[in-house]
C-alpha cells in the first residue's frame, strides 16, 4: 500500500524559492499527485496537480522524476502569507476503486 | 462559480448522540468525498460518492456513513458519538473519480464538530 511521507517542518524567509519534497512509495501509472495549502480553521486549497515530469501554474511549479517515488513542491519569493501547512495527495487508482492518501502535512512558516 | 459548501460549520454535540452533517458540491460535480481531519492522524479519508454510489471507504468505523442523493448533495453521518470523533470534518467535490485522471478535488470550509 502507497504511503506518503513529508518533512514536518520548514522555516523560510520572504522572497527565497521553498521547495517541499513528498515521498510516495508504490504509486502505480495512472496515479496523479495533488498539493494543497491549509489556513488554520480552512478548508484545504488546491496548489498544483501532476502526472510526471514538470507543471508550472501561476503559484508553483511541481516536479516529478522518471521513478515517481517522489514529487517537489516548489513555491518561488514566498512571502509571509504563504506561511501555512502543506499536503500532497496521492490518489492510488485500480479498476473499480480509488483510494486517496494524504501526507501529514508540512508546516512552512516564512519569516520577514 | 460557488464552491463546496458544509453545513453547519460549528456544532457540539454529547456522548452518545447522533450527527448529520451536509455538503453541497461545486456545479456539475458528481463525486463527493469526506475525510477526518484531527491534530493527531492528520487528514484521513471516510469515504468517497459518485452517482449515488459508495466507490470507496476508509478504515473508519460502520458509525460512520454517508449518502449522496441525485442531485450529487451528500451527507455524512456519525452516530453514536465518542469524545474521540471530535474534529474537523471535510467535504470534497470532483468532477469523475477525485485524483485520477487529472480530477481535482476541490474542498469545502469544514464543519467542527466538538463532542462533550
Amino acid at each position: 500500500l502507497a504511503k506518503t511521507t513529508q518533512p514536518i517542518s520548514m522555516d523560510s524567509y520572504e522572497g527565497q524559492e521553498v521547495n517541499i519534497t513528498c515521498s510516495h512509495n508504490n504509486i502505480a501509472t495512472n496515479d496523479y499527485i495533488t498539493w494543497y495549502q491549509q489556513f488554520p480553521s480552512q478548508g484545504p486549497r488546491f496548489i498544483i496537480q501532476g502526472y510526471k515530469t514538470k507543471v508550472t501554474n501561476e503559484v508553483a511549479s511541481l516536479f516529478i522524476p522518471a521513478d515517481r517515488k517522489s514529487s517537489t513542491l516548489s513555491l518561488p519569493r514566498v512571502s509571509l502569507s504563504d506561511t501555512a501547512v502543506y499536503y500532497c495527495l496521492v490518489a492510488l487508482f485500480s479498476v473499480g476503486y480509488n483510494k486517496l492518501i494524504f501526507g501529514a502535512g508540512t508546516r512552512l512558516a516564512v519569516h520577514p | 462559480k460557488a464552491g463546496v459548501t458544509q453545513t453547519p460549520r460549528y456544532l457540539i454535540k454529547t456522548r452518545g448522540q447522533q450527527v448529520t452533517l451536509s455538503c453541497s458540491p461545486i456545479s456539475g460535480h458528481r463525486s463527493v468525498s469526506w475525510y477526518q481531519q484531527t491534530p493527531g492522524q492528520g487528514l484521513q479519508f471516510l469515504f468517497e460518492y459518485f452517482s449515488e454510489t459508495q466507490r470507496n471507504k476508509g478504515n473508519f468505523p460502520g458509525r460512520f456513513s454517508g449518502r449522496q442523493f441525485s442531485n450529487s448533495r451528500s451527507e455524512m453521518n456519525v452516530s453514536t458519538l465518542e469524545l474521540g470523533d471530535s474534529a474537523l470534518y471535510l467535504c470534497a467535490s470532483s468532477w469523475g473519480t477525485g485524483g485520477v485522471s487529472g480530477n481535482t478535488i476541490y474542498f469545502g470550509e469544514g464543519s467542527w464538530l466538538t463532542v462533550v
